[in-house]
């Protein structure tokens, strides 16, 4: 296909973690990218990957990237409330960068 | 720190009618972008401009125009409104690279 395509909706209580999963579509792209957008926001630039590598970690935050299937994902340690918000992963084989749908993660109590 | 800055932050109008929505960026990137995001659409680029001076289209320009009038603006004009422009519009800017996006808070338009 020619999105990047992610699923809609995440549930997850406080405390657990959370995973959000993303497929992309060009191998070209450099940079791999996570926003959030939390209501009446604009986009929040999370976390990004270089395309070489496999794995980036910054605090909470680990971004797992496989080239071979085009699969990216975050994953968020211990969940807050405060998590709660729409993510969207990002590719940029361009000068302009392609998003996908968005993500709700919702962190109930 | 500013960043990007969108005005208006909400917006209504009549089919028919004309507006222009402003951006405003002091970062000093060269390149600006215009998206809309709809629902379970994610975000589609309308318009953008790699530097000052050129613009180009993106993937939904049909009933829009853009003008970069320096390095630091970037406006989008709707010049006969339609219900299905009803949408939510955000600006970015970008010097490229790992930097990724800086976005404005958005404009909710909404046309009746």
């Amino acid at each position: 296909g020619e999105d990047v395509e992610q699923s809609l909706f995440l549930s997850v209580r406080e405390g657990d973690s959370s995973v959000i999963n993303c497929t992309y579509t060009d191998s070209s792209s450099t940079y791999l990218y996570w926003y959030k957008q939390e209501p009446g926001a604009g986009l929040q630039l999370l976390t990004y990957i270089f395309s070489n590598m496999d794995m980036k970690q910054d605090q909470r935050l680990t971004v797992l990237l496989n080239k071979k299937d085009k699969h990216l994902s975050l994953r968020i340690a211990d969940t807050q409330t405060g998590d709660s918000a729409i993510y969207f992963c990002a590719e940029s084989p361009s000068v302009d960068m392609r998003f996908g749908a968005g993500t709700r993660l919702t962190v109930k109590p | 720190n500013a960043g990007v800055t969108q005005t208006p932050k909400f917006q209504v109008l009549k089919t028919g009618q004309s507006m222009t929505l402003q951006c405003a960026q002091d970062m000093n990137h060269n390149s600006m972008y215009w998206y809309r995001q709809d629902p379970g659409m994610g975000l589609r680029l309308i318009y953008y401009s790699a530097s000052e001076g050129t613009t180009d289209k993106g993937e939904v320009p049909n009933g829009y125009n853009v003008s970069r009038l320096n390095k630091r603006e970037f406006s989008l004009r709707l010049e006969s409104a339609a219900p299905s422009q009803t949408s939510v519009y955000f600006c970015a800017s970008s010097e490229g690279g790992r930097g990724g996006y800086t976005f404005g808070s958005g404009t909710r338009l909404t046309v009746v």
